[in-house]
């Protein structure tokens, strides 16, 4: 079946230290691939997606390639500040026979100053 | 309106009281989703409505879940004789899957307690 696995949390580090949040899935045929972001208090939003192998979605800093061939979507970013603290979810949609979505356990991040 | 929204923001009852968990979507999506966050948890899929079609409730945990949504529209999470297990956070979102874009939208979340 399909499923997306996400490295344990928490992750913490120092402002400006490099991110990377490894996500991994399981998925017959070709997914889409997402990355969503839960600040403190709030709902989930979308914070960067990409549909298809070798794409790469960026927003905010942020950005993840669709690596088809080791099944991956990794979250990278170069310099974290504190108001990046939040849980972040990697999510994959099949774009065939029907859409839900399949998201994966969350990491949360702690950025200190 | 211009997002989802979702009522009550909190909600708290005793033990063995049904309650009533309120969706209103994105006007216009087709697809809307409900999900369970318990505390410290990932999201965990209970129910998912696309159009006219059949709701997958693959999700729900037990018969004591329902969901219906009216019209196409608003849609309503029914938990009967509530349990202290059944305290988390239960997330909606609407999308739009007509358009290709598969993004989903998230209400704030209504917060359960049980007691």
């Amino acid at each position: 079946g399909n499923s997306v696995t996400q490295m344990e949390g928490p992750v913490t580090l120092s402002e400006e230290a490099f991110l990377t949040i490894n996500c991994t899935y399981t998925a017959t045929g070709y997914p889409s691939l997402f990355w969503y972001v839960q600040y403190p208090g709030e709902g989930l939003q979308l914070l960067l997606k990409a549909t298809k192998a070798d794409d790469k979605g960026s927003n905010k800093g942020f950005e993840a390639t669709y690596r088809k061939e080791t099944t991956s979507f990794h979250l990278e970013k170069g310099s974290v500040q504190v108001s990046d603290s939040a849980v972040y979810f990697c999510a994959l949609i099949k774009n065939t026979g029907g859409f839900k979505t399949i998201f994966g356990a969350g990491t949360r991040l702690f950025v200190k100053a | 309106g211009a997002g989802v929204s979702q009522s009550p923001s909190n909600k708290v009852t005793e033990k063995g009281k049904d309650v009533e968990l309120r969706c209103d979507p994105i006007s216009g999506h087709t697809a809307l989703y409900w999900y369970r966050q318990s505390l410290g948890q990932g999201l965990e899929f209970l129910i998912y409505f696309q159009g006219n079609s059949a709701p997958d409730k693959s999700g729900l945990p037990s018969d004591r879940f329902s969901a219906e949504r009216t019209g196409g529209s608003v849609s309503t999470l029914t938990i009967q004789r509530t349990q202290q297990e059944d305290s988390a956070v239960y997330l909606c979102a609407s999308s739009d899957p007509g358009q290709g874009k598969n993004i989903q939208y998230f209400g704030a979340g209504t917060r359960l307690s049980v007691l």
